[in-house]
């Protein structure tokens, strides 16, 4: 089935160090991939996403792009602050059979120290 | 603020009983999903609903049901709660089209503990 599988964390840095979460993907389609950040206590709110191969996105200093030959979808982000500490989920849609649910991976927490 | 909202924010209740959680959808979204987080199984997708229409299903328990309301509004039905039914249940909303593109704007969530 559709799958996503990320880093496992935690991962902890200081700050302004650069930051990669890795996510690969599993799908029989085309999947749209996207990168939520769950802030603590909060719920889940959109950080980019790509909708084809080779897209960018980007948000916030964040980056990831759409590699269909890897399938990979990997976050980065040149130089943290301490208010990026946060959880961040990987994701996919398929949008097939009208079924246009997420398919999240685990989670990475990351914590960023001043 | 994602504009979608979700009450209660938290609630506790006993095994056995049965609850309800609403969700009211960003204005002018049709689709309405449910997600479940658990510390042991992660986010996972329950149930879709568009325009009142159930549209997908996922790992959605047979004691748990859903409905969206003609007003857009959607409920979230947990019955014979067990201590396993302990977690966040997130609702999302996306626009009035169906495209895998569309984004899902998610509510604050309900913490939902069972003694």
């Amino acid at each position: 089935g559709d799958s996503v599988t990320q880093m496992e964390g935690p991962v902890t840095l200081s700050e302004e160090a650069f930051l990669t979460i890795n996510c690969t993907y599993t799908a029989t389609g085309y999947p749209s991939l996207f990168w939520y950040v769950q802030y603590p206590g909060e719920g889940l709110q959109l950080l980019l996403k790509a909708t084809k191969a080779d897209d960018k996105g980007s948000n916030k200093g964040f980056e990831a792009t759409y590699r269909k030959e890897t399938t990979s979808f990997h976050l980065e982000k040149g130089s943290v602050q301490v208010s990026d500490s946060a959880v961040y989920f990987c994701a996919l849609s398929l949008g097939r059979s009208n079924d246009y649910k997420l398919s999240f991976g685990a989670g990475t927490t990351v914590t960023v120290r001043a | 603020d994602s504009g979608v909202t979700q009450t209660p924010k938290h609630l506790i209740t006993a095994t056995g009983q049965r609850v309800t959680l609403r969700c009211s959808p960003r204005s002018g979204d049709l689709s309405v999903y449910w997600y479940q987080q658990s510390l042991d199984q992660g986010l996972q997708f329950l149930i879709q609903y568009y325009n009142g229409e159930e549209r997908a299903k996922g790992n959605i328990l047979e004691r748990f049901s859903a409905q969206q309301f003609p007003d857009l509004h959607s409920e979230l039905n947990l019955s014979s709660l067990e201590l396993g039914d302990s977690a966040l249940y997130f609702c999302a909303s996306s626009g009035g089209g169906l495209r895998i593109t569309d984004t899902q704007y998610f509510g604050p969530g309900t913490r939902l503990t069972v003694l």
